[in-house]
């Protein structure tokens, strides 16, 4: 069974930093795409990031572009987001979720994690 | 605003067949076939439903269906049950600057 467990929520002031992780497990991670996606409260899914199964391509949304930083240790079978100057329109449920394996072409995410919250406030 | 336009609401009654639609442009829903749905229901991480325009993940009900013309892809579910009340988005990416795009979503009601 796919897991994927998230980490590393909390509240942060603005302007400060907040590092997600997410641990997988269930299949061969190293094999995968993977993903960000957020959720701000009461409102749609927004595409955050994407990081190819070897790290070789790196895609952000313009929104956290520069501030944003993607990555993964396939040895860990983990996925990381580091985010830098945070602000209060950042605030939302991150979601770590499964592309697609790395010889296919496509774009869906089929696994998803339960998610962590980041709160951006004073 | 979103970058794929979906109703924000739409209802029906058990047993009806409803129809979402997901309005994008030529460089990202018109380029090729990756469309995808999901459904999320309150406090929970949503679900894939519908993949490259019209399949369907091992486990998901045959009463989801998806279709694509043009710019446009849609979302059907026929036979509606009490626990298809759910939000549901639409997904896909741009082929210009490579990102993910998901509609604002769409609330579906079973009255």
């Amino acid at each position: 069974e796919v897991q994927l467990v998230e980490s590393g929520g909390g509240l942060v002031q603005p302007g400060g930093s907040l590092r997600l992780s997410c641990v997988a497990s269930g299949f061969t991670f190293y094999d995968y795409n993977m993903n960000w996606v957020r959720q701000a409260p009461g409102k749609g899914l927004e595409w955050v990031a994407y990081i190819a199964s070897w790290s070789t391509t790196i895609y952000y949304a313009d929104s956290v572009k520069g501030r944003f930083t993607i990555s993964r240790d396939n040895a860990e079978n983990s996925l990381y987001l580091q985010m830098n100057s945070l602000r209060a329109e950042d605030t939302a449920v991150y979601y770590c979720t499964r592309g697609l394996i790395r010889y296919k072409s496509g774009w869906h995410f089929d696994s998803w994690g339960q998610g962590t919250l980041v709160a951006v406030s004073t | 605003q979103s970058a794929l336009t979906q109703p924000a609401s739409v209802s029906g009654s058990p047993g009806q067949s409803i129809t979402i639609s997901c309005s994008g442009t030529s460089g990202d829903i018109g380029v090729d076939n990756y469309v995808s749905w999901y459904q999320q229901h309150p406090g929970k991480a949503p679900k894939l439903m519908i993949y490259d325009v019209s399949y369907r993940p091992s486990g998901v009900s045959s009463r989801f269906s998806g279709s694509k013309s043009g710019n446009t892809a849609s979302l059907t579910i026929s036979g509606l049950q009490a626990e298809d009340e759910a939000d549901y988005y639409c997904s896909s990416h741009t082929t210009s600057s490579t990102r993910g795009l998901f509609g604002g979503g769409t609330k579906l009601t079973v009255l």
